[in-house]
């Protein structure tokens, strides 16, 4: 199906565990997103790729990896998953980086870590 | 820095009142405003937007105009339906730094029959 594509849609875990969410687009779209989604804080920003190997850190970072070897796929690593960390994480697109673009959100990942 | 304040929830209405939801922003440069739609166990969903002062988006009966003097972006609706129920989330972007979107804490609405 065309369309941005994340699995797992749900994942639980444990505390020191490394986990890696998937994300999968197939517009093309040269720039993509990873947030998180936590109760009071909307969504926040943890890394964003402008193109394949370009990767840059957003406003929450810590304890996540990124790489984008690939234009359509753009995987987001937990290295050693703490508790902190449980929450929902949106992969988005966009065609380019300009502020008209609109992002395009995938479904989700509820990730939990015990 | 750059962020947006939305008005807090929940919000519950009944079927065909009118709605509104606050939306104020503070950016650097000239953003673009975003209205996102949350459905229970969805990804997010543009609803709207407008990129310059004065703009107003409009999509499924919603409405926001942006109002650059008063640095909003309310959204409204003349009269709501029960499937309108979800989280909204207002966000801004800007030109410079990480392209990222901006978002409010989000607005969750529930329409009653």
């Amino acid at each position: 199906d065309a369309g941005i594509t994340q699995s797992p849609r749900y994942k639980i875990t444990e505390t020191g565990r490394q986990v890696t969410l998937m994300c999968h687009q197939t517009w093309s779209h040269s720039y993509m997103f990873w947030y998180r989604q936590d109760l009071g804080h909307g969504l926040r920003l943890i890394y964003y790729s402008a193109a394949a190997d370009i990767t840059d850190k957003g406003e929450v970072p810590d304890g996540y990896v990124v790489s984008r070897s690939k234009t359509e796929n753009f995987p987001l690593t937990l290295e050693s998953a703490t508790r902190s960390q449980t929450s929902v994480y949106f992969c988005a697109s966009s065609e380019s980086g300009s502020v008209r673009n609109i992002q395009y959100f995938g479904a989700g990942t509820r990730l939990s870590v015990l | 820095g750059d962020s947006v304040t939305q008005m807090e929830g929940p919000v519950t209405l009944s079927e065909e009142a009118f709605l509104t939801i606050n939306c104020t922003y503070t950016a650097t440069g000239y953003p673009s405003l975003f209205w996102y739609v949350q459905y229970p166990g969805e990804g997010l969903q543009l609803l709207l937007k407008a990129t310059k002062a004065d703009d107003k988006g409009s999509n499924k009966g919603f409405e926001a105009t942006y109002r650059k003097e008063t640095t909003s972006f309310h959204l409204e609706k003349g009269s709501v339906q029960v499937s309108d129920s979800a989280v909204y989330f207002c966000a801004l972007r800007v030109s410079q730094g990480a392209q990222k979107l901006v978002f409010g804490q989000g607005t969750r609405l529930t329409i009653n029959p």
